[in-house]
């Protein structure tokens, strides 16, 4: 079975530092993809990052990056220069195929001004 | 913002009323998903819709029924719901399934349904 893991169910971070969530997943697959999703409070869940399990490089979308260990199974998100709207909660997702789409726990990430 | 809308964004209903939920998509896409997002529970994903054919039905109960009538809505009907089923209900779609290879399966959130059963 496909699980995804986040271990932290709570961070926080000052504004204008760096931050990195966790995240592990299970899987039996070669090719797959992972996310990241934010959901602020009461406010639609947005894509945040995406990366394919073919891909070696690591995705980065501005401020945030990914790393991704494919053999250890670790999918973290960092999240550089922290701003005030980053406060959120984070979800890492897994998807194998149309139907085997998995979510981790959520990890809520609070910015300390 | 993301061009999809859920309404109504609050629903408080009894075990034995029948509601509807109802998503709109304005982004051209062709498939459609139901999550149900519990307290302190991974988002579970309930049901599938490509080009308006349901394609996943995720061991769901059959007090929750979807319709999906043409590719920009799609509607979740409820009834004799159990307080359990008091959840967060988010709406997604995304361009296409994401099957071959290159497409794009990127999934785009409503604000969801906040349901309290009584």
């Amino acid at each position: 079975a496909q699980t995804v893991t986040q271990s932290q169910p709570e961070m926080s971070v000052q504004e204008a530092e760096t931050v990195t969530l966790s995240c592990t997943y299970d899987t039996s697959e070669s090719d797959y993809y992972l996310f990241w999703y934010k959901q602020p409070p009461s406010r639609q869940m947005i894509l945040v990052i995406r990366q394919e399990a073919y891909k070696q490089q690591n995705a980065t979308e501005n401020r945030f990056s990914v790393n991704f260990q494919k053999a250890a199974k670790s999918f973290s998100l960092k999240i550089s220069d922290s701003q005030l709207g980053d406060a959120a909660m984070y979800f890492c997702a897994y998807r194998y195929n149309f139907n085997k789409f998995y979510f981790g726990s959520g990890t809520k990430l609070n910015v300390k001004p | 913002e993301t061009g999809v809308t859920q309404t109504p964004r609050h629903l408080v209903m009894g075990m034995t009323n029948k509601k509807s939920l109802k998503c709109e998509q304005h982004l051209g896409h062709n498939a459609m998903y139901w999550y149900k997002q519990s307290a302190k529970k991974p988002l579970e994903l309930m049901f599938v819709y490509s080009l308006e054919e349901r394609v996943e039905n995720n061991s769901v109960p059959s007090r929750f029924s979807p319709e999906c009538p043409n590719s920009s809505h799609l509607f979740l009907h409820l009834h004799t719901l159990q307080p359990e089923d008091s959840a967060l209900y988010l709406c997604a779609s995304s361009q296409d399934l994401g099957l071959a290879e290159f497409s794009t399966d990127t999934q785009y959130f409503g604000p969801g349904t906040r349901l309290t059963v009584l």
